[in-house]
């Protein structure tokens, strides 16, 4: 019973095509989360949603678009992939916006762009 | 612009020693920090925390230190066994909030 899912977990597609990625957590929390691990395996921010409401968005190029349908789920939508695009998605949540604690992160969805 | 710096990208250790992982920071906002570990094919999973107003933190084998003068904080696992073996991610956060900055990572391998 996975807390937080991430589907597809692998995806790999042209340039230039659009692909989503889904994201649904089963833990109550409040806040979800996309980060990016790239080919120098950081792990960085790009959006964060709070109750459907975006508040964080880490300059992001606008290919990329966060949709939350509720509270639950947290889909990414990348249009015009870019080879620079390939990386690892995860998603997270946590239970609150404001607050000192972890992130609970999905297995992650590997993106290869070709 | 690397706010937390894990400079080991692996670190080697026998089983039963003491694995020490280190994590520096330039950011002197962050007022929490966290350890993550994670498997291969899987997604980091909370280790443990520390936040500024303290120096040390224990959860059974696992222990953070953290001196803030220095900017550094370590993770100590005594004794180590092999089933730690995965990359242990050090993050960071400041003024109260979730959005974690993380370091690379540092690829612990414990040997039997």
């Amino acid at each position: 019973d996975t807390a937080v899912s991430q589907t597809p977990k692998y995806l790999v597609t042209q340039m230039g095509n659009d692909k989503s990625i889904k994201c649904e957590q089963n833990l109550g929390h409040d806040t979800m989360y996309w980060y990016k691990q790239d080919s120098k395996k950081f792990l960085k921010i790009m959006f964060s949603y709070n109750n459907k409401e975006l508040i964080i968005n880490e300059t992001v190029p606008n290919r990329f678009s966060p949709k939350s349908p509720d509270k639950a789920h947290l889909n990414l939508h990348i249009n015009s992939l870019e080879l620079g695009d390939s990386a690892v998605y995860f998603c997270a949540s946590s239970p609150m916006t404001q607050g000192f604690g972890e992130l609970f992160f999905g297995e992650g969805s590997r993106l290869t762009v070709l | 612009d690397q706010q937390v710096k894990q400079n080991s990208p692996s670190l080697s250790v026998q089983e039963g020693r003491i694995s020490i992982l280190n994590c520096d920071y330039t950011n002197s906002m962050f007022d929490y920090f966290l350890w993550y570990k994670k498997y291969p094919a899987e997604g980091p999973t909370f280790l443990i925390s520390i936040s500024s107003i303290k120096d040390k933190n224990e959860d059974g084998r696992f222990t953070v230190f953290l001196n803030k003068s220095a900017k550094h904080l370590s993770l100590h696992i005594v004794p180590s066994q092999p089933g730690d073996s995965a990359v242990y991610f050090c993050a960071a956060s400041a003024g109260s909030n979730y959005k974690l900055t993380f370091g690379k990572g540092t690829l612990l391998t414990v040997n039997p």
